[in-house]
């Protein structure tokens, strides 16, 4: 069965820390792996896209990492903000019927 | 203004009764989905569809029906709804054969549905 699986399920971290968010899929034939951002209220949005062949992709204060072979994401977020709160989602698809499986979510709180 | 929008982002109904949540975008986008979220469990698709003509089952879409009524629209709708379908309900658009970002949909803001 595809599946993805992240942890922890919920994070509060001190602003300007860093923390790393993982995910772990059993999804196959895979084709690529978005990180989304969900505030609360609000629709997902993507923050990187990672191809079979890239094994890290930056975005702003955002990286994540993949590692094909394990079948392993990680997503880093450097001197967090009280903005990085929110919902963190690993989303791995599938071929070309553009099938997506949704990991549930790492809730981060940022604090002060 | 927001590409893709939905309405009502909130509805309160009762069991039994017929819903639609609407869809709209402006991205031009051919493709259009249908997710429910519930919480501890990722989104699960409903319905997709590829563009006007194309009408596909999701994971999850008994007691569900769509229509496509144009490329920018797309309703979701319960026919009869009952209690376990509280959730919060998401559209999103994607466009065909992007190169470089297949596959990314954008998502709209959602729907709260409660069944009572």
């Amino acid at each position: 069965k595809n599946q993805v699986e992240q942890s922890p399920q919920s994070l509060i971290i001190l602003e300007g820390k860093n923390c790393t968010l993982q995910c772990n899929y059993t999804v196959s034939p895979f084709s690529n792996l978005r990180w989304y951002k969900q505030d609360t209220g609000r629709g997902p949005v993507s923050l990187t896209i990672m191809t079979f062949s890239e094994n890290t992709k930056s975005n702003g204060r955002y990286t994540a990492t993949l590692d094909a072979d394990t079948k392993q994401s990680s997503l880093h977020i450097t001197a967090s903000q009280l903005s990085d709160s929110a919902s963190y989602i690993c989303v791995v698809i599938t071929g070309t019927a553009s099938k997506l499986t949704f990991g549930t979510g790492t809730r981060l709180q940022v604090t002060l | 203004d927001a590409d893709v929008t939905q309405t009502p982002r909130n509805r309160i109904t009762k069991t039994g009764k017929r819903i639609m949540l609407e869809c709209s975008q402006t991205k031009g986008h051919d493709r259009m989905y249908w997710y429910r979220q519930d919480p501890g469990l990722g989104l699960r698709l409903i319905y997709y569809s590829f563009d006007v003509k194309d009408i596909n089952k999701g994971e999850i879409s008994d007691g569900y029906s769509v229509s496509r009524q144009a490329q920018a629209k797309f309703s979701l709708s319960l026919e009869s709804a009952i209690p376990n379908q509280t959730a919060l309900y998401f559209c999103a658009t994607s466009k065909t054969g992007v190169k470089g970002k297949n596959n990314e949909q954008f998502f709209g803001p959602g729907t709260r549905l409660t069944v009572l």
